[in-house]
């Protein structure tokens, strides 16, 4: 089965560290595809938050990183803060569903 | 400015067809490839649809195949998603997105603010 998952919710305090977990298969992560990470503010459309596993685009605070091993990948929020309360997105590509695929998402409450 | 806006969404009848519309502006749309992804009410993002930069290829998610459509007019612009046989578990937000990469590395940088389809009776 093609699946993509995620802790439903994880939360911190603000200046603290948390970590996403996205957990794959071989047909996704565990080939080797690269995995992406989006942001979806409450109310808003989905934004790019890194790309190709540990790529931030222009614009995106060094606060947020990414990584990816074997059939896993990771996002990491540093300094957290009020505005990064949001629902985090997963997505890589699966070869069963020859297209993307995205995680179940994460709900990222700042305490 | 860089932007996508859909439209043509709204409340349809089980079994009937709609079209979405999405405009691009401030980039080249026919050197990018696009796709349409749905967002049903209270649930997380699932991939529908992708089309290549001059339409020569589409693929689909297993549950629309047949039934959906995925086309470009890169003289208008303009991507759309014909829906046809609509059914209720067809109800969610629509956005279409930007496409970045070759096959198996695709991401999206660039979204629409998504329109919202209702298929109800």
């Amino acid at each position: 089965q093609s699946v993509l998952t995620q802790p439903p919710s994880v939360s911190g305090a603000p200046g603290q560290r948390v970590t996403i977990s996205c957990t794959g298969s071989s047909s996704n992560i565990g080939a080797g595809y690269d995995v992406h990470w989006y942001q979806q503010l409450p109310g808003t459309a989905p934004k790019l938050l890194i790309y190709a596993n540990s790529n931030r685009p222009s614009g995106v605070p060094d606060r947020f990183s990414g990584s990816k091993s074997g059939t896993s990948a990771s996002l990491a929020i540093t300094g957290l803060q009020a505005e990064d309360e949001a629902d985090y997105y997963c997505q890589s590509y699966d070869s069963s569903l020859s297209g993307p695929l995205f995680g179940g998402g994460t709900k990222l409450t700042v305490l | 400015q860089v932007q996508l806006v859909e439209s043509g969404g709204g409340v349809v009848q089980p079994g009937r067809s709609l079209r979405l519309s999405c405009a691009a502006s401030g980039f080249t749309f026919r050197s990018y490839g696009m796709n349409w992804v749905r967002q049903a009410p209270g649930k997380g993002l699932e991939w529908v649809a992708i089309i290549w930069y001059d339409g020569s290829n589409k693929y689909y998610v297993d549950s629309v195949k047949g039934r959906f459509t995925i086309s470009r007019d890169n003289s208008k612009n303009t991507l759309y998603l014909q829906m046809n046989s609509l059914r209720a578990e067809d109800t969610a937000v629509y956005y279409c997105a930007r496409v970045i990469g070759h096959l198996g590395e695709w991401y999206f940088d660039l979204w629409g603010r998504g329109n919202l389809v209702t298929v109800s009776s």
